[in-house]
């Protein structure tokens, strides 16, 4: 079945780097939309970024523009998000998510169990 | 950015009740709503896509209407595995924002 997994979460100090990682199976990486979604404790969700299927489309959140990286690996199945400069509200689970993109608009299925990503000093 | 108002965000209800959770935007969005639930610990997951197609998998006593700026989410007969948060969210434009979410609770 569709299953996507993240991985690389932990502790962080303030100002620094942290590389997520997720691993998509169960469909075809390379056709989908991918995107980062984060939920802080006990807040609620915030997309992150997306990138298109070639890697060509990316965006981002205004919070994370300049300080985040998203990219992927077709031939690997595997999405990135490379977060530097952090800050203590990027505190927050992040899932990764496959996107269904149509002329009707776009939806987030499967998500991941997520990641945690603390920053604190 | 499109604000997504969701209400209530919180009910106290119980198996075998219907439901309706409503979403508001702040402008006109056509259909393009998504509703996901999200049970503790868990993952978020895709229920209803353009505002009123259900998931593949999903039961049918979930439903979704509404177009512009009104939505619901309907749950026809409340099931036990059903206590959890529910989310909207809007695909129109670029960020893609969420409502603030609705935990239904046991009465």
């Amino acid at each position: 079945q569709m299953q996507v997994v993240e991985s690389g979460g932990g502790l962080v100090k303030p100002g620094g780097s942290l590389r997520l990682s997720c691993k998509a199976s169960g469909f075809t990486f390379s056709d989908y939309y991918m995107a980062w979604i984060r939920q802080a404790p006990g807040k609620g969700l915030e997309w992150v970024a997306y990138i298109g299927s070639s890697g060509a489309d990316i965006s981002y959140s205004d919070s994370v523009k300049g300080r985040f990286t998203i990219s992927r690996d077709n031939a690997d199945n595997s999405l990135y998000l490379q977060m530097n400069s952090l800050r203590a509200e990027d505190t927050a689970l992040y899932y990764c998510a496959r996107t269904e993109t149509t002329s009707v608009g776009a939806w987030l299925d499967p998500w991941g169990q997520g990641t945690l990503v603390t920053v604190s000093s | 950015d499109i604000q997504m108002t969701q209400s209530p965000s919180s009910l106290s209800a119980s198996v075998g009740d219907r439901l309706t959770i409503t979403c508001r935007a702040s402008q006109r969005i056509n259909n393009y709503v998504n509703w996901y639930q999200q049970k503790p610990g868990k993952a978020p997951q895709l229920l209803i896509f353009a505002a009123s197609s259900l998931r593949s998998g999903v039961p049918s006593r979930f439903s979704g209407s509404g177009s512009g700026t009104d939505f619901t989410l309907t749950i026809s007969s409340l099931q036990p595995e059903d206590f959890a948060s529910y989310f909207c969210q809007q695909s129109y434009s670029l960020p893609p924002t969420f409502g603030q979410g609705t935990k239904i609770e046991i009465k």
